[in-house]
């Protein structure tokens, strides 16, 4: 959707190696997050970011990591996949004049650990 | 834990029937409460958010609010099959002003023609 968009769409990656997964956002909106997205378990928040270099941890920040080195862009990385972490990964993006909470998502990444 | 509880349905209507999602949450301390609909393979989209008791409309949509109950209510009027969608509670995480939203797991509506 416009103003929001995470790369790749998919990916199939190999247990224990490192991805990482892109958000760049053109709203410049101040909180941005992750989530993960499983049958039976609905939306996670893996961690957010409320500002540059500002990061928190969400509920299930086990075997992630993240980082916002510009306003625009929130990465996260999985440090050595596993097959638990095979996924589809939301980022979103809120802006606290408005809605707070009230999220614009992006398209989502697929990704497969085998 | 905190928890937010949805119904995962599906939950069937004829089309022009009015269609009742509900969700019930668990902190006490939330004060800001979102519906997200969900087409499959899709990314979630806002549609209602509700800050304070009672009701709000828009188009054919109106959330409820109970806080006393723990309990919001998205009611459809009018279902159209375009309505078919996985519609998603949120609420948000306590006092915090961070943003972050605990979401249910859904309510699967089909809307039959």
């Amino acid at each position: 959707d416009a103003g929001i968009t995470q790369s790749p769409r998919h990916k199939v990656t190999e247990t224990g190696t490192p991805v990482t997964l892109r958000c760049h956002q053109t709203e410049n909106h101040r909180y941005m997050y992750w989530y993960r997205q499983d049958p039976g378990h609905g939306l996670r928040l893996i961690h957010y970011s409320y500002g540059v270099k500002d990061t928190d941890k969400g509920e299930v920040s086990d075997g992630y990591s993240v980082s916002r080195s510009k306003t625009e862009d929130f990465l996260l990385t999985l440090e050595s996949a596993t097959s638990s972490q095979t996924s589809v990964y939301f980022c979103a993006i809120s802006d606290p004049g408005t809605a707070l909470g009230g999220y614009t998502f992006g398209s989502g990444t697929r990704l497969t650990v085998v | 834990q905190k928890e937010v509880e949805q119904n995962s349905g599906p939950l069937s209507v004829p089309e022009g029937a009015i269609a009742s999602l509900n969700c019930t949450y668990s902190d006490r301390g939330s004060q800001s409460f979102f519906w997200y609909r969900q087409y499959s393979g899709k990314s979630p989209e806002l549609i209602m958010s509700i800050y304070s008791n009672g009701d709000k409309e828009d188009g054919r949509f109106t959330a409820q609010l109970n806080k006393a109950s723990q309990y919001v209510s998205l009611l459809i009027r009018d279902s159209q099959p375009s309505d078919s969608a996985t519609y998603l509670c949120a609420v948000n995480v306590g006092s915090s002003n961070t943003g972050k939203l605990i979401f249910g797991q859904g309510t699967t509506l089909q809307v039959k023609p």
